[in-house]
């Protein structure tokens, strides 16, 4: 039974480049979560998406959207890449999203330079 | 404002000693989830534990327990015997409801078990 995949493993990008990561979620899963964490830090909630819309939103701008699919897997999309934006990216899966555990990918490392 | 605290930055043992990790919590929900996760150097989050806020009950797994105190919004994790294979960053997170689905992870402990 394959787990939460994510692509790519690492990613180096210069400011204001725009970016794309992928998330399969773990079979069975219908909701995807977007986490951001930056070195030394826990992870910071970016967005949810289930039956292919955004339900809930962290704090975070508008360069930061995403996209769901009927098969379940979900894109995070950055544009005008700050440096601020470098971190790990990862992705967790869940059934319905609402009180079920939440399974994470291991991540895609993304560097701005 | 901070919901989950782990005011322990590093935590250094040596193999075979216990350990004890500090989670608070700050929620203004009567039905709550908390969370703990394991953070290898390979950078997953693995999954360890879920506690709803009605069950009081300390559990054990393995080596693994936890302590969960509503009175002083505290859950914290033990690891017994520690091994060199536990060595990684630990995360409490609480997830609040309803209608809010995200986690909200405290900043995590790191724990390094010597041989």
């Amino acid at each position: 039974d394959a787990g939460v995949t994510q692509s790519p493993t690492h990613l180096i990008k210069t400011r204001g480049q725009q970016v794309t990561l992928r998330c399969s979620p773990k079979s069975g899963h219908d909701t995807v979560s977007w986490y951001q964490q930056a070195l030394g830090q826990g992870p910071q909630f970016i967005f949810q998406y289930y039956e292919e819309e955004e339900r809930q939103r962290g704090n975070f701008p508008d360069r930061f959207s995403g996209h769901q699919f009927p098969n379940y897997s979900s894109e995070l999309n950055v544009n005008a890449l700050l440096l601020g934006d470098s971190a790990l990216y990862l992705c967790a899966s869940s059934l319905r999203g609402y009180l079920d555990i939440q399974y994470f990918g291991a991540g895609t490392r993304l560097s701005v330079l | 404002a901070q919901k989950v605290t782990q005011a322990q930055t590093e935590i250094s043992v040596v193999e075979k000693e216990d350990v004890t990790l500090d989670c608070v919590y700050e929620t203004r929900d009567t039905t709550y989830y908390l969370f703990w996760y394991k953070q290898p150097p390979s950078g997953e989050l693995v999954f360890l534990i879920r506690r709803n806020s009605f069950d009081e009950q300390n559990e054990i797994s393995g080596r693994y327990s936890w302590n969960f105190q509503k009175s002083t919004s505290s859950f914290n994790f033990t690891i017994t015997a520690s091994q060199v294979v536990d060595s990684a960053v630990y995360f409490c997170a609480l997830s609040e409801t309803p209608n809010d689905y995200k986690l909200s992870f405290g900043a995590g402990t790191t724990v390094t078990v010597r041989a």
